[in-house]
Parts: structure tokens; C-alpha cells; sequence
């Protein structure tokens, strides 16, 4: 079945810091790909999307290619903030049913 | 345009009980899903609805029930809640899957 992996965290970088985040996914269609981010509290944002292979998903200094070589979708941002603080959640869209990775946080340090 | 809306934020039930969980949205979206977040697992898909009176099951079924009489309203029915429920709970709408969701504040439910 369709399933989403990331990598784990807590991820915890100094401000300005480089950030990615690792999304793998597995399919057997063409999926839609999606970030979203949860601050505390609250429910999930989505941060960027991308629905077919080679598409870049930008939003707020946070990018994302659809990387269908590679079943990748990878979260890069070149400075992150401390507002950057939050859980990131790598997910996919098939047929009307959406699959989540488990989330990974990332902590930055001032 | 309150977005989606979920009540209650907090509840506690014991073993057996039943409850809904409400949730609404003022978007006119024909997309509704339940998801439940446990730790270190994100987010497991319930239940969901393409359409008033269209449901159909997600990754983790057993134990709930849902209906959806119309376009604004999805709730879920825990029938005879067990420790094993207790979740943070997400409402989300969208347009058409695949497309994005959008979120309400969740439910926290323990189940004692």
C-alpha cells in the first residue's frame, strides 16, 4: 500500500542554520505530495505542495522537488528561523486518501 | 469564515462510554476526513467523504462510525470507547482529493 517515511527527529539547528528534511515515499500511482507543518497546539498548515514529478513546491523560504526517480520529496530551506520551530509532516495523495510520515521536529536555537 | 471548526477541544470518557466528536466547515468543501495523531506515528486517516452522504474507511476503521448528511458536517461516533482511543483527533476539509486540506484545532481525548 501507499506509505510515506521521514526521517526522525528532533532535528535541532542554530539560526541561519541550512535545514533539510528527508521524505520518502512509496506508491502505486501518481501521487500529489505535500509538506505541512504544526505549530503547538494547533492543527496542521500546509507549507507547499507538488503534484507531478519534477514540480517544485516553494512557501516562505521552504522548498520541495518531486523527484519521482527517486520517490523523493525532500524539504530544504537555506536559513531557517527560530519561528521555524514546529513539526513537519511529509504527506501524499492518491485516490482520494492521504497518507502522513510520523513527523519530525525541528528546534532552532537563537 | 470561521474555517473548520471542532468541538470539543478536551474530553475524558471512561472505558464503554460513547461520544461524537463535531466537526464543521463554512467552505463548502466536498472533501471531509477524521484522522487520530498518536506519538511517533503522525497522522492515521479514519474515516472520509467526497460528498454528502458518501463515506468510505481510512487506515484505521474499527470503532468508528461516521455519516455525513450534509455538505457542513462530518462528525465521528466513538460507539464503546476504549483506552486504546486516546488520540489527538483532526477534522479536515478540502476540495476534490488530491487537493489541500485544511485543518481544524483538534480534539484530545483520554480514555480512562
Amino acid at each position: 500500500g501507499d506509505s510515506v517515511t521521514q526521517m526522525e527527529g528532533p532535528v535541532t539547528l542554530s539560526e541561519e542554520a541550512f535545514l533539510t528534511i528527508n521524505c520518502t515515499y512509496t506508491a502505486t500511482g501518481y501521487p500529489s505530495l505535500f509538506w505541512y507543518v504544526q505549530y503547538p497546539g494547533e492543527g496542521l498548515q500546509l507549507l507547499l505542495k507538488a503534484t507531478k514529478a519534477d514540480d517544485k513546491g516553494s512557501n516562505k523560504g521552504f522548498e520541495a522537488t518531486y523527484r519521482k526517480e527517486t520517490t523523493s520529496f525532500h524539504l530544504e530551506k537555506g536559513s531557517v528561523q527560530v519561528s521555524d520551530s514546529a513539526v513537519y509532516f511529509c504527506a501524499l495523495s492518491d485516490h482520494s486518501k492521504f497518507y502522513f510520515g510520523s513527523g519530525t521536529k525541528l528546534n532552532v536555537k537563537p | 469564515n470561521a474555517g473548520v471548526t471542532q468541538t470539543p477541544k478536551f474530553q475524558v470518557l471512561k472505558t464503554g462510554q460513547s461520544m461524537t466528536l463535531q466537526c464543521a466547515q463554512d467552505m463548502n468543501h466536498e472533501y471531509m476526513s477524521w484522522y487520530r495523531q498518536d506519538p511517533g506515528m503522525g497522522l492515521r486517516l479514519i474515516h472520509y467523504s467526497v460528498g454528502a452522504g458518501i463515506t468510505d474507511q481510512g487506515e484505521v476503521p474499527n470503532g468508528y462510525n461516521v455519516s455525513r448528511s450534509t455538505t457542513e458536517d462530518f462528525p465521528l461516533r466513538l460507539l464503546s470507547a476504549a483506552p486504546s482511543q486516546t488520540s489527538v483527533y483532526f477534522c479536515a476539509s478540502g476540495g476534490r482529493a488530491p487537493d489541500t486540506q485544511y485543518f481544524g484545532p483538534g480534539t484530545r481525548l483520554t480514555v480512562l
